[in-house]
């Protein structure tokens, strides 16, 4: 498996709270991924970045903010959390355009 | 991106070959289809993915048509461990993003 990490694995917060999520990889690869999950909706892509520092939004990019000051970590971050932001969240890491993209095992979030 | 349709669900007998359709009739020629699955609740595992020509390696084929507007992922012979979520997934090489659909819910049968 590629060596990609997500933590934490799941998390329960507070409407209004801030959140990071992280996923670190090992793999040295260029690509890395935000994604969510939920009901009916397919995966979403939150944020990507294409190298240290260099990030970009996806189509459901609000109310998150991303990271990547390394390599191997790309973090999310929820500002204030809403309900809405309750979901499953995956992080993928990929080498090259075209090449197969990884994914982490999933972080679920509940915001109470 | 091309948009895909899958059937939202598919039962296959275990040990026989899963046959799974993908339309994508508004493909570009410089997309790829690919193919992920998801089991229960893990990330996505990549299967394989082709241009034009067919494709195989060691979990599927990928059979795509002369005028690339549907493919098919066929698993040779299925196991209870087939069972999963599976998206196809039309990409351009230079695309920063995986759309993923809804896809197939595969059951395998014992």
């Amino acid at each position: 498996d590629a060596g990609i990490t997500q933590s934490p694995r799941h998390k329960v917060t507070e409407t209004g709270t801030p959140v990071t999520l992280r996923c670190h990889q090992t793999e040295n690869h260029r690509y890395m991924y935000w994604y969510r999950q939920d009901p009916g909706h397919g995966l979403r892509l939150i944020h990507y970045s294409y190298g240290v520092k260099d990030t970009d939004k996806g189509e459901v990019s609000d109310g998150y903010s991303v990271s990547r000051s390394k390599t191997e970590d790309f973090l999310l971050t929820l500002e204030s959390a809403t309900s809405s932001q309750t979901s499953v969240y995956f992080c993928a890491i990929q080498g090259a355009f075209g090449a197969e993209a990884f994914f982490g095992q999933g972080t679920r979030l509940t915001v109470v | 991106d091309a948009k895909t349709t899958q059937p939202p669900s598919m039962d296959c007998a275990e040990g026989r070959a899963a046959n799974l359709p993908c339309n994508h009739s508004t493909i570009s020629g410089n997309e790829y289809v690919y193919w992920y699955r998801q089991i229960h609740s893990q990330g996505p595992q990549y299967i394989i993915h082709g241009l034009k020509n067919n494709e195989t390696n060691e979990m599927a084929s990928l059979i795509i048509t002369e005028d690339r507007k549907s493919s098919t992922l066929i698993l040779p012979h299925a196991t209870l461990r087939d069972t999963a979520v599976y998206y196809c997934i039309v990409r351009e090489t230079g695309a920063n993003n995986l759309f993923f659909g809804t896809g197939t819910r595969l059951t395998v049968i014992p």
